[in-house]
């Protein structure tokens, strides 16, 4: 079964300052990977995905992450950040395969980031 | 908007109510999932749906029953619940490989 990790509970960072978040999954193959981000009482809106390709892949509000395969890592990234950016922040991961599409995504606990004036 | 509607937002009920919790989708997508976001716990993945039939339930107890009577509508039905249940229960949907999931606003539950 896949599992996902987050070490970081919070992380708290000023505005303006980069960010990276950390992620490492543990699966049999490369999985899909994906990074979600939840602003108080709402549901996932997701900020990027890897699937296969470029291990570099950029996303919405300007975050990009890192598909490792060596670390088994996809950290999530963003050169300056915003007070708006302060949320719950989620990596995840699906199946690879013909019934991965089924398959719901396994999330890890989360990383809150706040965010300094 | 994700195009996923939750309802209610909100809910609070006794632990003798019946309840229902809707979720619908106007994405076109064949699976649909049903989570549960607890404090302080990842996201639970309780049911899914794959082409309108029960493909997973994780051991979630009875006093929760899902219900999906077409692609675009899945319910959980909720009946004798108890206080740690309280939680944000959120629907999810998946068109398939190479996709990603599409989750709903939420219904925050509130069980007294």
């Amino acid at each position: 079964a896949q599992s996902v990790t987050q070490p970081d509970i919070h992380i708290t960072v000023s505005e303006g300052a980069s960010l990276e978040l950390r992620c490492n999954y543990s699966y049999g193959a490369t999985p899909y990977l994906f990074w979600y981000v939840q602003s108080p009482g709402q549901g996932l809106q997701l900020l990027l995905k890897y699937f296969s390709g470029d291990t570099l892949v950029q996303g919405i509000k300007g975050f990009e992450a890192e598909f490792k395969r060596s670390q088994s890592s996809f950290n999530l990234r963003k050169p300056s950040v915003h007070w708006s950016d302060a949320a719950e922040y989620f990596c995840a991961v699906a199946p690879f395969g013909p019934g991965g599409g089924a398959d719901g995504l396994t999330f890890g606990k989360g990383t809150h980031l706040i965010i300094q004036p | 908007e994700t195009g996923v509607t939750q309802t209610p937002r909100h809910l609070v009920m006794g632990m003798t109510n019946k309840k229902s919790l809707k979720c619908e989708q106007h994405l076109g997508h064949n699976a649909m999932y049903w989570y549960k976001q607890s404090a302080k716990k990842p996201l639970e993945l309780m049911f899914v749906y794959s082409l309108e039939e029960r493909v997973e339930n994780n051991s979630v107890p009875s006093r929760f029953s899902p219900e999906c009577p077409n692609s675009s509508h899945l319910f959980l039905h909720l009946h004798t619940l108890q206080p740690e249940d309280s939680a944000l229960y959120l629907c999810a949907c998946r068109s398939g490989v190479n996709t990603e999931a599409f989750f709903g606003q939420g219904t925050r539950l509130t069980v007294v």
